[in-house]
């Protein structure tokens, strides 16, 4: 069974500066996709950003990249020129190739301060 | 763009009672998605329609049930509820390509209250 993990609960940053949010899966299979999500305090779970683990080059959208190390399962985000709007839950979402059910790690927390 | 439309948003229910929660997919999506997502949890995957029939299964109670209708709208129908089953329901959608597997795309949930 696939399994994600977030180790770490809460992060903090200030406005403008960089924060990168840790995520590790397991999986046998080779072909699978990688996510990350925002739920912000609205509840709304909201795309950020997706890797197909077949692809080498690291996904980017705007100030949101990711870097993504197939063989150690490994699927960090970067946010760079961080903004009080950043402030939000963030989840790693791991779907096998079957696409069906997305697996969730249990969140990071970031607050983006002033 | 449109988005999945989920209702009701809000829904109060008293214990034993049942419920129906519905699911607009975002316009030519043919899949969805349902997840519960208790307090300070993550979302868990309920269960999952392609062309209105059952793609997949999570951990959903024998108590609830859902179907997908021929213009692709979901509805979760919950029966006998629990205080437990008071969560965040997210609906989500995505389009099937055949080859690759296309992300899905979250509604805004139906918050659901058991007293």
């Amino acid at each position: 069974a696939q399994t994600v993990t977030q180790s770490q609960p809460e992060m903090s940053v200030q406005e403008a500066e960089t924060v990168t949010l840790s995520c590790t899966y397991d999986t046998s299979e080779n072909n699978y996709y990688l996510f990350w999500y925002k739920q912000p305090p609205s509840r709304q779970m909201i795309l950020v950003i997706r890797q197909e683990a077949y692809k080498q080059q690291n996904a980017t959208e705007n100030r949101f990249s990711v870097n993504f190390q197939k063989a150690a399962k490994s699927f960090s985000l970067k946010i760079s020129d961080s903004q009080l709007g950043d402030t939000a839950m963030y989840f790693c979402a791991f779907l096998n190739q079957a696409g069906t059910a997305l697996i969730f790690g249990k969140g990071t927390t970031l607050s983006v301060s002033s | 763009a449109a988005g999945v439309i989920q209702s009701p948003r809000h829904l109060i229910k008293e214990k034993r009672e049942t419920a129906t929660l519905k699911c607009y997919p975002i316009p030519r999506h043919d899949t969805v998605y349902w997840y519960q997502q208790g307090p300070g949890q993550d979302p868990q995957f309920l269960i999952s329609f392609y062309e209105k029939m059952q793609s997949d299964k999570g951990s959903i109670p024998d108590r609830f049930s859902a179907q997908q209708f021929s213009d692709y709208h979901s509805e979760l129908n919950m029966s006998s509820l629990e205080l437990g089953d008071s969560a965040l329901y997210f609906c989500a959608s995505s389009l099937y390509t055949g080859l690759n597997t296309d992300t899905q795309y979250f509604g805004p949930g139906t918050r659901l209250t058991v007293l």
